[in-house]
Formats: C-alpha cells, sequence, structure tokens
C-alpha cells in the first residue's frame, strides 16, 4: 500500500512565523503536490514537483515555496505565515500520469 | 474559471437507495476522470477513474458514467450504506498535465 504522511496532524503558529510542513512518501512516486482545503472552495494546488529540485506552480502559489531535495520528500514552506493561510494542507504523491494521486492524512493549520 | 463543477453542495439520501452524484466539466482536452472520497480530519481516498476512451466503469457498489459530448460525469452509488456518508470531490486531467483539477465536492448524506 502507498503510504503518503505528514509531519503534523494539527499546528498552531502565530501570525509573521516561518512554517515548515512536511511530506514523506514511501512508493517511489515522480510526482508530488501540495494542496489547501477550505470550505466550499474545495481542493486548490500551491505547487507541485515532477522530479527531484524541479517545482511548478499550481493555482494559489503565492505565500508558499516548496524544497524537494530528496524523491521521497517534498516540503511546504510558508515565509511569513498570516492568518488567511489557516486551512487544512494535504499533500499527494502519483507515479505518473493517468494515476490516481495518493493523498497523506492532512496537516490542519492555525495561524492566530 | 472554474473547469470542474460540482452543483450540488450536499446530497441526502436514505440507506439502501441509490446516490447520484454529478459533476460537469469546461475543458474538453481533459481525459482522465477520478471521483475521492473524503471523511472529516482525513485525507481525500481514491474510489474510481474513467478514461475517456470509456463511457462506464464499475467497481462493486460504485459506477462512474462518462457523457463526453455533454461534458458531464456521475457517480452512482448502489445501494448506498450510512458509511457512505463523506464528501465526494470529482476530478479531471488531461493536455499532457500531471495536475488534477478538483470540484469544489459534494457532501453525501446517508440516513439509516
Amino acid at each position: 500500500d502507498v503510504k503518503v504522511t505528514q509531519s503534523s496532524r494539527y499546528l498552531v503558529k502565530r501570525t509573521g512565523e516561518k512554517v515548515f510542513l512536511e511530506c514523506v512518501q514511501d512508493m517511489d512516486h515522480e510526482n508530488m503536490f501540495w494542496y489547501r482545503q477550505d470550505p466550499g472552495l474545495g481542493l486548490r494546488l500551491i505547487y507541485f514537483s515532477y522530479d527531484v529540485k524541479m517545482k511548478e506552480k499550481g493555482d494559489i502559489p503565492e505565500g508558499y515555496s516548496v524544497s524537494r531535495e530528496k524523491k521521497e520528500r517534498f516540503s511546504l514552506i510558508l515565509e511569513s505565515a498570516s492568518t488567511n493561510q489557516t486551512s487544512m494542507y494535504l499533500c499527494a504523491s502519483s507515479p505518473s500520469l493517468y494515476y490516481e494521486q495518493y493523498f497523506g492524512p492532512g496537516t490542519r493549520l492555525t495561524v492566530t | 474559471d472554474q473547469q470542474v463543477k460540482q452543483n450540488s453542495p450536499s446530497l441526502s439520501v436514505q440507506e439502501g437507495r441509490i446516490s447520484i452524484l454529478n459533476c460537469d466539466y469546461t475543458n474538453s482536452m481533459f481525459d482522465y476522470f477520478l471521483w475521492y472520497k473524503k471523511y472529516p480530519a482525513e485525507g481525500p481516498t481514491f474510489l474510481i477513474s474513467i478514461s475517456s476512451i470509456k463511457d462506464k466503469n464499475e467497481d462493486g457498489r460504485f459506477t462512474v458514467f462518462l457523457n463526453k459530448s455533454a461534458k458531464h460525469l456521475s457517480l452512482h452509488i448502489v445501494p448506498s450504506q450510512p458509511g457512505d456518508s463523506a464528501v465526494y470531490f470529482c476530478a479531471a486531467s488531461g493536455g499532457g498535465s500531471e495536475k488534477l483539477v478538483f470540484g469544489k465536492g459534494t457532501k453525501l448524506t446517508v440516513n439509516p
């Protein structure tokens, strides 16, 4: 079974803090993704990576950056957290095109 | 511009009856479609997919129908069970992109 793990299930940070969310997958997948889920807005893609050190912006990249130094690990960075970044953050991975994405359990981030 | 639309935010059905969840898309380049189920505080889990060369795909109680001319797909759950109560997301990809585009979700409630 594919396993995607995220470093924290719940996180509370203060405005202006730098926040790191980590995601690890154990199936040697090429592609990894970061989404946020907000009520009434569905899942929105923040960034994705199709190879080590490669990244592409998704639909809402502003205020976020990412890092992929190893194939199995994809980090989402909030350089200076703001209250409008309070959300559920979901990481996913997939082996290639036309395969489903496998999701981690999510991190509920609250910025106060 | 919303490329994948789930126009019903919620749906309520009785246990044992059929649940029909609908999804419309606008991008004619989409050629792979998926349904995900999501429980609160968990990541989405893959349910079923269909490629554009088919018009139906079945997996146990779940069947997805694709009408390319109408740019419409639907998920049928028969018979519905209380454990099916969750938010269902429709997603699509195509045109050589690794990205999935998600709808906003439909919350299904199956009443005992």
